[in-house]
C-alpha cells in the first residue's frame, strides 16, 4: 500500500516568505508527527497529532511555526517569515495509533536564501 | 530527560567486515529503543526495535542489536557488511508504548569500502 508522502520534495524560498509543507499519512493512521532534520544532526520532534488535535506542540521552535491536520488525513506545516536557520529537511511520520511504529515520509528539503 | 548519543559520525568498514555502530542512551524509565536507516533522499526505515523481553533483537537485512541495561547501550551489529548497507543510521529512544515522541541521536554514516 501507499506510504507516507510529502510535498514538495524540495522548496527554495527567500528569507521572509511563508512556506507550507504538506504530509499525507498512511490511510487509517490516527497519529501523525513532524520532525526537523538539520544538516549533520538527528531528528528533532516538532509536533504530534492524534486525530486532528495536537496534544503536544512543545517542539515547535517559535511562533512562526504552526501546523494543522484535517480529520485523520492531511497535515500542513506552515512556516511564516522564514529565516535562514529554518533550512532543514522536514520529515513527517504516521502511526496506526500513538506509540506504535512510526512510518516516515521522504521529507521536504527546505532551503531559505 | 531522555537523550541518545551515537559515537562516531562516520564509520568506514570493508565489504565483508563486521559492522558495529554504537548507541548509548539515558532514560529515567525503562526505554523503548530503535534503530532506523536512512538511504539518500529517502525517509527513515525501521531496522529493529527493543520494547521488552529478549534483549537481543534481530532486524531486517541481517542487523541485530543488544539491549544492555547495565551499560545503557543498544549497539547495532552486522557480521558481514554489504555495499548496499551504506547509509545513515539513527538510534532513537522513547518512553514506552504510550509515548509518541522519539528522541534521536545525531546519526552515524556508514561507508562500505569495496
Amino acid at each position: 500500500g501507499a506510504g507516507v508522502s510529502q510535498s514538495p520534495s524540495n522548496k527554495v524560498t527567500e528569507k521572509g516568505k511563508d512556506v507550507e509543507l504538506r504530509c499525507d499519512p498512511i490511510s487509517g493512521h490516527t497519529a501523525l508527527y513532524w520532525y526537523r532534520q538539520r544538516l549533520g544532526q538527528g531528528l528533532e520532534f516538532l509536533i504530534y497529532f492524534q486525530g486532528n488535535s495536537a496534544p503536544d506542540k512543545s517542539g515547535l521552535p517559535s511562533d512562526r511555526f504552526s501546523a494543522e491536520r484535517t480529520g485523520e488525513s492531511v497535515s500542513t506545516l506552515t512556516i511564516q517569515r522564514t529565516q535562514q536557520e529554518d533550512s532543514a529537511v522536514y520529515l513527517c511520520a504516521s502511526s496506526a495509533r500513538t506509540g506504535k511504529e512510526q512510518f516516515f515520509g521522504p521529507g521536504t528539503r527546505l532551503t531559505v536564501l | 530527560a531522555q537523550s541518545v548519543t551515537q559515537l562516531g559520525s562516520h564509520v568506514s568498514v570493508s565489504e565483508g567486515a563486521l559492522v558495529l555502530l554504537r548507541c548509548n542512551y539515558s532514560s529515567s524509565v525503562p526505554p523503548y529503543l530503535f534503530w532506523y536507516v536512512q538511504y539518500p533522499n529517502q525517509g527513515l526505515q525501521l531496522l529493529l526495535k527493543y520494547t521488552t523481553g529478549a534483549t537481543l533483537v534481530k532486524g531486517i537485512n541481517g542487523f541485530e542489536a543488544e539491549f544492555k541495561k547495565s551499560e545503557t547501550s543498544f549497539h547495532l551489529t552486522k557480521p558481514s557488511a554489504h555495499m548496499s548497507d551504506a547509509a545513515e543510521y539513527f538510534c532513537a529512544v522513547s518512553l514506552g508504548d504510550s509515548s509518541y515522541k522519539l528522541i534521536f541521536g545525531s546519526g552515524t554514516r556508514l561507508l562500505v569500502r569495496p
